[in-house]
């Protein structure tokens, strides 16, 4: 079993609708959680993390983590064709430097 | 302020033959790991450089695979004898602070072994 889930997609949506993206974990001693986002033939860039449980938000972007049920979420409003991309969840622990990732979602946004 | 950067950002080698992959990172940045993606798989941590230390080299898969940080500066990332499964995209990644936490990426090599 893998430690970090996602669903691959793609997930196709209209330009404009709310976009919601999910990662499931397993390691209970994860406490930072990170959203990357990855255009093709790029590296991942950092959208933005949250550390333990709680909710973030940054501009169109929300970040939700649920420790309790090991399960976080990334909502993106208004979603613009710009949005495009493969998003990655990555975590960590409290100890180490190591990023753990999840295989990634690609998501299209349709004018 | 630049960002990371990579070298090459494509290479096709045969089996066996040698490749040296180069990362600059983000000046004054003493953090630097390297990551990669294997096709159909996640990213994997490979290791993490605090300065020119090796800080965790867990990640490595095997003794073909050699990294250092003259200078606490740029990192090779040595691939020697490099075989089929090795293909796959490597990113170099720096951060100011430990933890990886705030870690810019460069934009990858895609290394081929054919």
């Amino acid at each position: 079993q893998k430690e970090v889930e996602q669903d691959p997609g793609p997930l196709s949506v209209p330009e404009g609708a709310i976009v919601s993206l999910n990662c499931t974990y397993s390691n209970s001693a994860f406490q930072y959680f990170m959203w990357y986002r990855q255009y093709s033939r790029k590296g991942p860039e950092l959208l933005m993390y949250t550390y333990s449980s709680g909710n973030k938000e940054d501009g169109r972007f929300t970040a939700q983590v649920d420790k309790s049920s090991k399960y976080i979420s990334l909502f993106i409003r208004d979603s613009q064709p710009s949005d495009s991309a493969t998003y990655l969840c990555a975590m960590r622990g409290n100890a180490g430097n190591m990023l753990t990732f999840g295989g990634g979602t690609r998501l299209m946004v349709k004018p | 302020e630049a960002g990371v950067t990579q070298f090459p950002s494509h290479s096709v080698i045969e089996k066996g033959q040698t490749v040296t992959l180069r990362c600059d990172p983000i000046s004054g940045h003493d953090n630097l790991y390297w990551y990669r993606r294997v096709m159909g798989k996640e990213i994997k941590f490979l290791l993490h450089f605090v300065k020119e230390s090796k800080q965790d080299e867990s990640g490595m898969p095997n003794n073909r695979f050699l990294a250092e940080r003259t200078g606490g500066t740029y990192s090779t990332l040595k691939v020697q004898p490099a075989e089929l499964e090795d293909s796959g995209v490597y990113f170099c990644a720096s951060s100011r602070q430990a933890g990886g936490t705030e870690a810019f990426f460069g934009q990858g090599t895609r290394l081929t072994v054919v």
